[in-house]
């Protein structure tokens, strides 16, 4: 079975920076497209960043210079490095992963259980 | 960057009841739409993908249509556990975007 469980959420100072992870077990991370989504309180989903097994990334436009997404192939991981903080980074972080079907793919398929990011003084 | 604006933001419905949710894109995205569940204090859930097609799993009451730039999930009957929170997404283009949300309850 496909799982994912993030860690590394924390309580931050603006400014401040913090790395998440995630650990995919059931399948290899590196040769499966893996993004972040994020969700505010009481708020709706908002996508990260992905991070294709091919190599290329991509982030959204609130995150793109502040936030780095990246693979830990000896851990079978994907990370977030997230520099910069502000309190609007304040969400529950998910770990998601595509699964290719026949004929396409699903975006999202699998989802970790999320961590929660807090960044205030 | 593409929008996807959902409506209704919320409905109140019955047991039984047909309910639909419309995603409206900014710009032409083909079939490129995911439909989400979401309960509270848990992940979301993969309904639909490719705008029609439904997930493994999901029940057959549960159904997506359109293409191009509007979208429709439909509940043809609705079921205890359907009250929840439903998403479109786009994976059209980079940055991939949701829709605001419809949080669907009971009457």
């Amino acid at each position: 079975d496909v799982q994912l469980v993030e860690s590394g959420g924390d309580l931050i100072q603006p400014g401040g920076s913090l790395r998440l992870s995630c650990v995919g077990s059931g399948f290899n991370v590196n040769t499966n497209d893996m993004a972040w989504v994020r969700q505010a309180p009481g708020q709706g989903l908002e996508w990260v960043s992905v991070s294709h097994s091919g190599g290329s990334t991509y982030y959204s436009d609130s995150v793109k210079g502040r936030f780095i997404i990246s693979r830990d192939i000896s851990k079978n991981s994907l990370n977030l490095h997230m520099n910069d903080l502000r309190a609007e980074d304040t969400a529950t972080y998910y770990c998601t992963r595509d699964k290719r079907v026949l004929g396409g793919l699903i975006p999202l398929a699998y989802w970790g259980q999320g961590t929660q990011v807090a960044v205030s003084s | 960057d593409i929008q996807m604006t959902q409506s209704p933001s919320s409905v109140s419905a019955s047991v039984g009841d047909r309910v639909s949710i419309t995603c409206r894109a900014t710009q032409a995205i083909s079939n490129y739409v995911a439909w989400f569940q979401q309960k509270p204090g848990k992940a979301p859930k993969a309904l639909i993908y490719a705008a029609s097609s439904l997930e493994r799993g999901v029940p057959s009451r549960f159904s997506g249509s359109g293409s191009g730039t509007d979208f429709t999930l439909t509940i043809s009957s609705l079921q205890p556990e359907d009250f929840a929170t439903y998403y479109c997404h786009q994976y059209f283009s980079y940055p991939r975007t949701f829709g605001q949300g419809t949080k669907l309850e009971i009457k």
